[in-house]
């Protein structure tokens, strides 16, 4: 447990409606990522970022937007949710795996439990 | 173009038997593989992973297997129980990449009693 949570965990709302989902952690992790999950997509990378202020956009960054204020705080926004938004968003944050992998000490992402959500 | 790829979207094995995912990729720069397990409704949880310089690591009833050459690697779960019973991803990074995972699509396991 990396003591992530997320909030809201389950939304619903109509097309046009700002919507804010928060990622929160407990561990002063610098990295976090958001990803979407849809049936035939697998993991797919919205934004991350890498420090406080400091975010870049993954492979489907289009319609979302990010914040980070402060280290505990990562924001997903979609400025206007579309239909095509609707799905299971997975925050993440990446730390040391403790395990080596097997050879040199690697770091590896550990994740929330998610939110739904359903644009109507 | 999927770099990381798992073949088989599905796979039914009986309890007690081995289950063998498989994954491969065409990104010979990739130095970490890994392996993720998913339950319907939670998150994706780490499960064990490979550095590249390495061909086998085991924690467990989890061995992964990496054939460079092939570019290939295989998750062999030994015995299976009903409780592995989940969606199963490949994962692999790239040094200096800002630690980003670059995902499979997932193979999902069914283990029957």
């Amino acid at each position: 447990d990396a003591g992530i949570t997320q909030s809201p965990r389950h939304k619903v709302t109509e097309t046009g409606t700002p919507v804010t989902l928060r990622c929160h952690q407990t561990e002063n992790h610098r990295y976090m990522y958001w990803y979407r999950q849809d049936p035939g997509h697998g993991l797919r990378l919205i934004h991350y970022s890498y420090g406080v202020k400091d975010t870049d956009k993954g492979e489907v960054s289009d319609g979302y937007s990010v914040s980070r204020s402060k280290t505990e705080d990562f924001l997903l926004t979609l400025e206007s949710a579309t239909s095509s938004q609707t799905s299971v968003y997975f925050c993440a944050i990446s730390a040391a795996s403790g395990t080596g992998g097997g050879g040199p000490f690697q770091e590896t992402q550990y994740f929330g439990p998610g939110t739904r959500l359903l644009v109507l | 173009d999927q770099q990381v790829k798992q073949n088989s979207p599905s796979l039914s094995v009986q309890e007690g038997r081995i289950s063998i995912l498989n994954c491969d990729y065409t990104n010979s720069m990739f130095d970490y593989f890994l392996w993720y397990k998913k339950y319907p409704a939670e998150g994706p949880t780490f499960l064990i992973s490979i550095s590249s310089i390495k061909d086998k690591n085991e924690d467990g009833r989890f061995t992964v297997f990496l054939n460079k050459s092939a570019k290939h690697l295989s998750l062999h779960i030994v015995p299976s129980q009903p409780g592995d019973s989940a969606v199963y991803f490949c994962a692999a990074t790239l040094p200096g990449n800002n630690r980003k995972l670059i995902w499979g699509l997932g193979t999902s396991l069914a283990v029957n009693p």
